[in-house]
């Protein structure tokens, strides 16, 4: 079975200053790991992916993530945190093979001030 | 841009009626899921159909809710009766499953308000 946690319902950042979302799994087997972004009444966006091979992933809106195998992590990162990326952000694993059943965190709502 | 379609985006019904949810995913996708996110439970998954079969459905109270694709165009979800519990946002997803997974579409949601 899969599992997600993500450390912090809320996070806080100046604009300008480094945003870094946690977010640690549980897999059985060799995991598919996911960031999206929530914007309010909207749906989710998939923000990036890791699947195989590098395990430094850039994603949209100048995010990037790192699969960390030992650590059984894959944290959100972006170097300098915009008004528009205030949102929640959920981090999400599903298994390689088999069903691939798609697990969510229970968020991250991101906070930017000026 | 492809996109799931989900239809209505706003339903509100009273206690005991029969709500009905369409989702049509996007074209040549071979996997939906069904998700219920609330303030506090936030995103279950209720349901999830690899080539239109059910692959899980544990997440779903079986009493009063049911999970179907009648073909590949549409996936729908329906609850009877509805209770005030089951207000919520219901979200499908829909993706390619072929190997590594290209990721999963969202669709905008259906906002439910049971009185």
């Amino acid at each position: 079975a899969q599992s997600v946690t993500q450390l912090g319902s809320h996070v806080s950042v100046s604009e300008g200053a480094l945003v870094l979302l946690r977010c640690n799994y549980s897999s059985s087997v060799p995991p598919y790991l996911f960031w999206y972004v929530q914007y309010p009444n909207q749906g989710l966006q998939l923000l990036l992916k890791y699947t195989t091979g590098a395990t430094l992933v850039k994603g949209i809106n100048g995010f990037e993530a790192e699969f960390k195998k030992s650590e059984t992590s894959f944290h959100l990162t972006k170097p300098s945190a915009h008004m528009s990326d205030a949102a929640e952000y959920f981090c999400a694993v599903s298994a390689a093979t088999g069903f691939q059943k798609l697990v969510f965190g229970t968020g991250t709502r991101l906070l930017v001030s000026p | 841009d492809a996109r799931v379609t989900q239809t209505p985006r706003h339903k509100v019904t009273e206690m005991g009626q029969e709500v009905t949810m369409r989702c049509q995913p996007i074209l040549g996708h071979n996997t939906v899921f069904w998700y219920r996110q609330t303030m506090m439970q936030g995103l279950e998954l209720l349901a999830y159909f690899r080539n239109r079969a059910p692959l899980d459905d544990s997440g779903m109270p079986k009493d009063r809710f049911s999970a179907e694709m009648p073909d590949a165009t549409l996936a729908t979800l329906k609850i009877q009766p509805s209770e005030p519990r089951d207000s919520a946002v219901y979200f499908c997803a829909s993706g390619l499953v072929q190997g590594p997974v290209t990721g999963y579409t969202f669709g905008s949601g259906t906002r439910l308000t049971v009185v």
